[in-house]
């Protein structure tokens, strides 16, 4: 069945440390997107790559890099410039890029907490 | 700025009727989706409309009007499976989704 991967599903972290989430689709999907989302809290675009090679800063990208080396693959990495990281962060990835009524399909989502 | 609001969480009974709503202010619209999101794991695509109107989807249904910037998400004979969250979420005029907080629905038996 076609999807996304996320990993690790729970994830802890030493203040300081950098973490990597890894997100991979098999949809042959060509955007790809990182959101974080925090109670109370609608979801917020951390970076978006509609293309291989090619990525953009969404609403919060501070704190955080991600490549796009190939197609399925999204790495986001979470430095330790990022002051709150504890949250839940969900990847996703629509056919296209951002414009029309794509609809986004998810991962199941990574919960990082810093201890 | 833009705002999206939705309830925080709402109760309702097995096999009843529950209308979610969603107000929204934005820079332009360009469409309006429901995602359903179950504890932990990841949102799922409920319903799109772009169109002022009634969308119906089984017993799902969302509705539309964007001279109020108003819809709600009806669910009808409510089961236990359907406690989630559910959110809202707006194209703006840039392309941009600006999402909600999410409606915490609680189905008691």
């Amino acid at each position: 069945d076609g999807g996304i991967t996320q990993s690790p599903k729970y994830l802890f972290r030493k203040e300081g440390q950098n973490v990597t989430l890894s997100c991979e689709q098999n949809l042959n999907h060509d955007a790809m997107y990182w959101y974080r989302q925090d109670p109370g809290q609608g979801l917020r675009l951390i970076y978006y790559s509609q293309i291989v090679n090619d990525f953009q800063k969404g609403d919060i990208a501070e704190g955080y890099s991600v490549s796009r080396e190939k197609k399925e693959s999204f790495p986001l990495t979470v430095t330790s410039a990022q002051k709150n990281p504890t949250a839940f962060y969900l990847c996703a990835s629509t056919l296209r890029g951002t414009s029309g009524a794509n609809v986004l399909t998810f991962g199941a989502g990574s919960r990082l907490t810093v201890l | 700025g833009q705002n999206i609001d939705q309830p925080t969480e709402m109760t309702a009974t097995e096999g009843a009727i529950v209308q979610i709503n969603c107000t929204y202010q934005t820079s332009g619209f360009n469409g309006l989706f429901w995602y359903q999101q179950h504890a932990g794991e990841a949102p799922t695509f409920l319903s799109y409309n772009v169109l002022d109107g009634l969308e119906e989807k089984g017993r799902f249904s969302s509705f539309l009007s964007r001279s109020k910037g108003y819809s709600y998400l009806l669910l009808k004979e409510l089961q236990m499976k359907d406690s989630a969250s559910y959110l809202c979420a707006v194209i703006d005029s840039n392309y941009q989704l600006i999402w909600g907080a999410g409606t915490k629905l609680i189905i008691k038996p």
